[in-house]
């Protein structure tokens, strides 16, 4: 079965450091995103590809990037992890043109900075 | 400005018992779609239902429906004969379609808790 998964599922890092948190999708989807889940905000759109070499910034990209070399990957990296990027961090794909055109989600990285 | 509104961050309902979680949007956009996630305990992100800004009959999915009034712009979702099994987060998301992106809109979400 096509999935989409995500790694790792958990992650203590301290300020400062470089972190990136992997995505990989079997759906064969061209459209991929990473949004971040806080209480009180809901989904938030950090970064999202429409295609490989495609990567668009979303509401809150601030801090991070994302680079889509292939149509199954799209890896976050947070360049200087600051406590303010605690969070749980989801990956999510859909087609292009599809019907109804939901959003495929991973299982979510949990990401605690110190 | 694109925008989903959950009101109501958390609520009860009897097992059994019907619930309606609210949801409203604004978008200048003629045509976009309306969709309903469950994100129970575990964490996963579950799709339940979805609704077209020109469907003309409300959506249903089981016991789940989709109350659909396009002149107030609200999108809320009913549950039907609540269950335990229906204690989650439960997210309204938008997908605007006319402006050709297929970024996707969420609310803030609504925690329902069902009482057995």
């Amino acid at each position: 079965d096509a999935e989409i998964t995500q790694s790792p599922r958990h992650k203590i890092t301290e300020t400062g450091r470089q972190v990136t948190l992997a995505c990989h999708q079997t759906w064969n989807h061209n459209n991929m995103f990473w949004y971040r889940q806080d209480l009180g905000h809901g989904l938030r759109l950090i970064h999202y590809s429409y295609g490989v070499q495609d990567t668009n910034k979303g509401e809150v990209s601030d801090g991070y990037s994302v680079s889509r070399s292939n149509t199954e990957d799209l890896p976050l990296t947070l360049e200087s992890a600051a406590s303010s990027q605690t969070s749980v961090y989801f990956c999510a794909s859909s087609e292009t043109g599809g019907f109804p055109g939901e959003l495929f989600f991973g299982e979510g990285s949990r990401l605690t900075v110190l | 400005a694109q925008k989903i509104t959950q009101t109501q961050p958390g609520m009860f309902v009897q097992e059994k018992e019907a619930v309606t979680l609210d949801c409203t949007y604004d978008t200048s956009d003629p045509s976009y779609g309306l969709f309903w996630y469950k994100q129970p305990s575990s964490g996963e992100m579950i799709f339940l239902i979805y609704q077209g800004s020109y469907d003309q009959q409300n959506a249903t999915e089981g016991r789940y429906s989709l109350n659909f009034q396009k002149a107030r712009k609200s999108a809320n979702l009913v549950i039907s004969a609540s269950q335990l099994g229906d204690s989650a987060m439960y997210f309204c998301a938008m997908r605007p379609w006319a402006s050709g992106t297929y970024k996707y809109i969420f609310g803030t979400g609504t925690r329902l808790k069902v009482l057995a």
